[in-house]
């Protein structure tokens, strides 16, 4: 199984939105609602951000949103603030009873 | 809240068998799914794969069957052992839950690394 594919970076200016793409394929992403994204602070362990594609675990800000279209999944930050500046990845469940993340896309809050 | 803790070996020589264990506290490990992820340095993150109390195991191919998970009920943990270890197998590895499709809970991380 390949993984997703994402942005290797994205910058934004505080105030400002996001957006990060997670491209898959028709076994991925494609057919299944199960993408999730995960926020990694370095030397932390990543936290769930969204998951089924469009939902927020209590205790995360409305300001993280997420989308999919076709292959596509996509993951929104409005409102940028500094704490936001992290590495994010996508997953998705596939047709293979497996899980496929992303490269992984670090996010610059200029 | 539950909570998941990693222990093992921080260095492992090549050719060997890397064993980790993840204990679980604040909620029983016969419910849901549970497994591994890794990330080597510098790099992103790779599911190893998951296991539920019940024995059902699934795993990355990219693994080529050098990895298996276990469950001890009575213990509340669960095991990822990995054979014939390279260079490429220094990673964090990270257990975590598996809830419904996506993963909720994470340990923090602990760092193999492979040399001699």
């Amino acid at each position: 199984q390949s993984a997703l594919t994402q942005p290797a970076s994205v910058s934004g200016s505080p105030g400002q939105s996001i957006t990060i793409s997670c491209t898959g394929t028709s076994s991925d992403v494609g057919s299944y609602n199960y993408v999730s994204w995960y926020q990694q602070h370095p030397g932390k362990a990543p936290k769930l951000m969204i998951y089924d594609v469009t939902k927020r675990p209590s205790g995360v800000s409305n300001r993280f949103s997420g989308s999919k279209s076709g292959n596509t999944a996509s993951l929104t930050i409005s409102g940028l603030q500094g704490e936001d500046e992290a590495d994010y990845y996508c997953t998705s469940y596939t047709s293979s009873n497996a899980w496929v993340f992303g490269g992984g896309t670090k996010l610059t809050v200029l | 809240q539950v909570q998941l803790l990693e222990s093992g070996p921080g260095l492992v020589k090549p050719s060997e068998t890397l064993s980790l264990t993840c204990s679980v506290s604040g909620g029983s490990i016969s419910v849901h799914y549970w497994g591994w992820i890794r990330q080597p340095p510098g790099k992103g993150l790779e599911w190893i794969g998951n296991i539920h109390s019940s024995g059902i195991t699934n795993y990355n191919p990219s693994l080529k069957s050098r990895g298996t998970i276990s469950v001890d009920t009575s213990k509340n943990e669960f095991s990822l052992a990995v054979t014939s270890v390279t260079a490429a197998d220094t990673a964090v590895y990270f257990c975590v839950r598996l809830f419904n499709w996506q993963f909720d809970s994470w340990g923090r991380g602990t760092l193999v690394s492979v040399s001699s």
